[in-house]
This record gives C-alpha cells, structure tokens and sequence, in this order.
C-alpha cells in the first residue's frame, strides 16, 4: 500500500511569507504526528492530531498551526517565516492510537528553506 | 526532554553484530520502547518495539532488561546500508484514543551508527 505523502518535497520561501505543507497518511491511519528537524536541534515535535482533534503540542511558538481533515489528512501551516524555521519537516502516522502496535511510518518530508 | 539516553555514536564492522544501547531508567509500567533508524534525508524508519519481552523481527532483535530500566538492539549482521542514526523512544499507548491529550513522542538526539567495510 502507499506509504505517508507529503508535499511539497522542496520548497523555498522568502522571509515574512507563510506556508502550508501536505501529508497524506497510509490509508486507514487516523493519527498524524509532525515534527521538524534541523541539524542543531534534531527532531522536534511540533503536534499530533487523531480524529480531526489537535491531541499534544510542543514548543513551539503560535506561528506554527496545523489542521486534521475528515479523511485524516493534515496539513501544518507557518507563517510569518523566518529564517531559523529552515528545516526538514516530517509527518509521521500510525495506525491505532491504543494498543501495542503504536508504531509511526514517516513520510520523506518536506525541505524548507527561508532566504 | 526525552525520556531515553543513548551513545552519540558507534562504530561496527561490516557482518558483525551492531548492539546500540538505549538508557530509559524511568520508564513507567504501561511504556513501550520502540526503535526507529533514519537513513540520510529520509524519514526514520520504524524497526521494532516491545514492552518487557525480547522481540524480534527480520530487521533486529530487541532485549530489553529485567528491570526495564534498558535495552538494546541488535542487528545481527551489519551491513553498509545499516548505516544511520538510530533513536530509542519510549511511549504509552494511551487506552482511550479519544482521550483529549497524549503523552509527547520525543526523540533524542540518538546514535550515529557507522558500518565500516
């Protein structure tokens, strides 16, 4: 079966510019995770949606959002862009939320950079 | 932070045994570790987890102690392709998916694996 998509693979924004980035969950997934990774700071949770409902939030700050659909995709959303939110962005879901077979399959992700 | 200590990085010769060790000294009864791995500009990987059994798949073996206070993966025979960061998490499953908040999956900075022919 299909594997986790996101789009777009690359992207490149200027400072001040906002952005919206796409996952796709392997079908029959329902929870979604994303995450950012940057040489310096390594992966970074940034939020996890189950059922349309935002379920957990890191640190970061109100620039970045996200959104769960009906049909269990996500999209993340980052406005305001600076130059520090260059970074590899992951999405990653998993198929039941209960139980021990919790495990993430992770999309290639998304490459930003800001200039 | 997270809830889980590893070796910034190891060395093993290719066809040999790789065991990464992973430190989780606080972990709570109702907590799986898992292992992931992340290949260069890839997504990690999802390799195998447990509760307190060792498991093991086509991928890696997994010990966890006694005491759950540890745990190491194996892979039993390196190759260069088994070269990549490999992370150690710990996670509860949660019981009610509808509960309204989870617990964070945070992953460490992890242990650099590098195979060497």
């Amino acid at each position: 079966k299909a594997g986790v998509t996101q789009t777009p693979r690359y992207l490149i924004k200027t400072r001040g510019q906002q952005v919206t980035l796409s996952c796709s969950p392997i079908s029959g997934h329902r929870s979604v995770s994303w995450y950012q990774q940057t040489p310096g700071q390594g992966l970074q949770f940034l939020f996890e949606y189950f059922s349309e409902t935002q379920r957990n939030k890191g640190n970061f700050p109100g620039r970045f959002s996200g959104r769960q659909f009906s049909n269990s995709r996500s999209e993340m959303n980052v406005s305001t862009l600076e130059l520090g939110d260059s970074a590899l962005y992951l999405c990653a879901s998993s198929q039941i939320v209960t139980g021990p077979n919790y495990g993430y399959t992770f999309g290639s992700g998304t490459r930003l950079t800001v200039v | 932070d997270a809830k889980t200590t590893q070796p910034t990085s190891m060395d093993c010769a290719e066809g040999r045994a790789a065991n990464l060790p992973c430190n989780h000294s606080t972990i709570s009864g109702n907590e799986y570790v898992y292992w992931y791995r992340q290949i260069h500009s890839q997504g990690p990987q999802y390799i195998i987890h447990g509760l307190k059994n060792n498991e093991t798949n086509e991928m890696a073996s997994l010990i966890i102690t006694e005491d759950r206070k540890s745990s190491t993966l194996i892979l039993p025979h390196a190759t260069l392709r088994d070269t990549a960061v490999y992370y150690c998490i710990v996670r509860v499953a949660p019981i009610n998916p509808m509960k309204t908040s989870y617990d964070k999956v945070i992953f460490g900075p992890g242990t650099s694996l590098s195979v060497i022919p």
